[in-house]
Parts: structure tokens; C-alpha cells; sequence
């Protein structure tokens, strides 16, 4: 069956550190991979998109990996402040469609 | 407006009667998703629009569930005869006509069925 694995287990550091969350999937062959940012009581908001024949892609403090041969991306943030606390869901294109994981909460302490 | 706009932002129901949830996407997106997310869950798929195209009803838990998007903008999301299983969050989110392309998100109406 198709999966799409995020640690389900709150990540807590500490602020300046940096944080680095991790998207595992299982029979998808996806273009694209997507992460989003959701907050409480809200819809999620994109960050960043990269493609099946990129390594990595950066934005800022924001850095994605995406290996199609182990099935993983990464997630980091540098340099974290607590206004980076929210939960970072990852979303996987294919056949047309976003397939998203159950997100992991990242707690950034001051 | 500036964002895709959901109403209502929350619905409490009793069990066995019918529910419409309302997406209002961002002007000139014509693709448009709904997914559900229960507590502490991911999103799950419920269905897709696409320009003048069928739409992708795929996942869509039961025929109880239903959607329609008319003249490729607003879209309503119809449950019949809710279930207390069916309370969760129902996120809509619309995009561009581009492969891969983000998806930008309301808010979300949270259902409650008593």
C-alpha cells in the first residue's frame, strides 16, 4: 500500500538550532514534493516545492533534500526561532493529485 | 478576495442530517481540492476539480459525500445523512493550471456531528 511517513513524535529544540524533519514514502513515484507549514486552526501554507531531478533545493533558512533512490526528503530549518514552531506537513504529486502525511510538530524553545 | 475562502468556518450537526460546506478559491485558479483531516491526522483526499474536466471523485468515503463546482469557481461539498465518524476538519485549496503547481488553503469549516 502507499505510504507516506512523517515521525509522528513532537520535535523539540532549542532556538538558533537547526531542525530537521524527515518524509519517507513508500510506493509513490512522485514529480514533485511539496512542504507545507500548518498552524493551529488553520489551512496549510506552502514553503517550498522540489522536483524528482533536483538533490536540493534553498530558501532562506529553508533547505529540502529529495532522494527518489531511499525515498526521502529532509527538512531543514537553520538557525530556528520559536516563530518556526508549527507542524510541517509533507505532500507528495502524483497521478494528478497532493498525497500528504500526518505532519510533525516542531516546538522551537527560546 | 485575496485567498480561498471557506464558510462556515464551523457546523454542528446532528447525526442523520444533511451538511453543505462552501469553497470560494482564489479568482482564476482552476484546479480545486477538498480534503478532510481529523485530529492529529493528515490530510485525506476527497476529491478534485479540474477546469471543464470530470472531476476526480476518488477519494470520496462513501456515496453520502458529493461535490460540485459550478461555473469553475465556487465549489460546495455536500454530506448526506452525517455520521459522527464524519466530524473533522474540511480543508479546501485551489491552484493554478500547472503540473506540481502549490496549492493555496482556506481555513477549513470544522464539522462537529453530534
Amino acid at each position: 500500500s502507499q505510504k507516506i511517513e512523517q515521525n509522528s513524535e513532537a520535535l523539540n529544540i532549542q532556538e538558533g538550532k537547526t531542525a530537521t524533519l524527515t518524509c519517507n514514502y513508500t510506493n509513490y513515484s512522485p514529480a514533485y514534493l511539496q512542504w507545507y507549514r500548518q498552524d493551529p486552526g488553520r489551512g496549510p501554507v506552502f514553503l517550498l516545492l522540489i522536483r524528482e531531478n533536483e538533490k536540493e533545493k534553498r530558501k532562506e533558512r529553508l533547505k529540502v533534500t529529495f532522494d527518489t533512490t531511499l525515498k526521502q526528503s529532509l527538512f531543514h530549518i537553520t538557525a530556528s526561532q520559536p516563530a518556526d514552531s508549527a507542524t510541517y506537513l509533507c505532500a507528495l504529486y502524483n497521478f494528478n493529485k497532493f498525497y500528504f502525511g500526518s505532519g510533525t510538530k516542531l516546538n522551537v524553545k527560546p | 478576495g485575496a485567498g480561498v475562502s471557506q464558510s462556515p468556518s464551523n457546523k454542528v450537526t446532528e447525526k442523520g442530517k444533511d451538511v453543505e460546506l462552501r469553497c470560494d478559491p482564489i479568482s482564476g485558479h482552476t484546479a480545486l481540492y477538498w480534503y478532510r483531516q481529523s485530529l492529529g491526522q493528515g490530510l485525506e483526499f476527497l476529491i478534485y476539480f479540474q477546469g471543464n474536466s470530470a472531476p476526480d471523485k476518488s477519494g470520496l468515503p462513501s456515496d453520502r459525500f458529493s461535490a460540485e463546482r459550478t461555473g469553475g469557481s465556487v465549489s460546495t461539498l455536500t454530506i448526506q445523512r452525517t455520521q459522527q465518524e464524519d466530524s473533522a476538519v474540511y480543508l479546501c485549496a485551489s491552484s493554478l493550471d500547472r503540473v506540481g503547481e502549490k496549492l493555496f488553503f482556506g481555513s477549513g469549516t470544522q464539522l462537529s456531528v453530534l
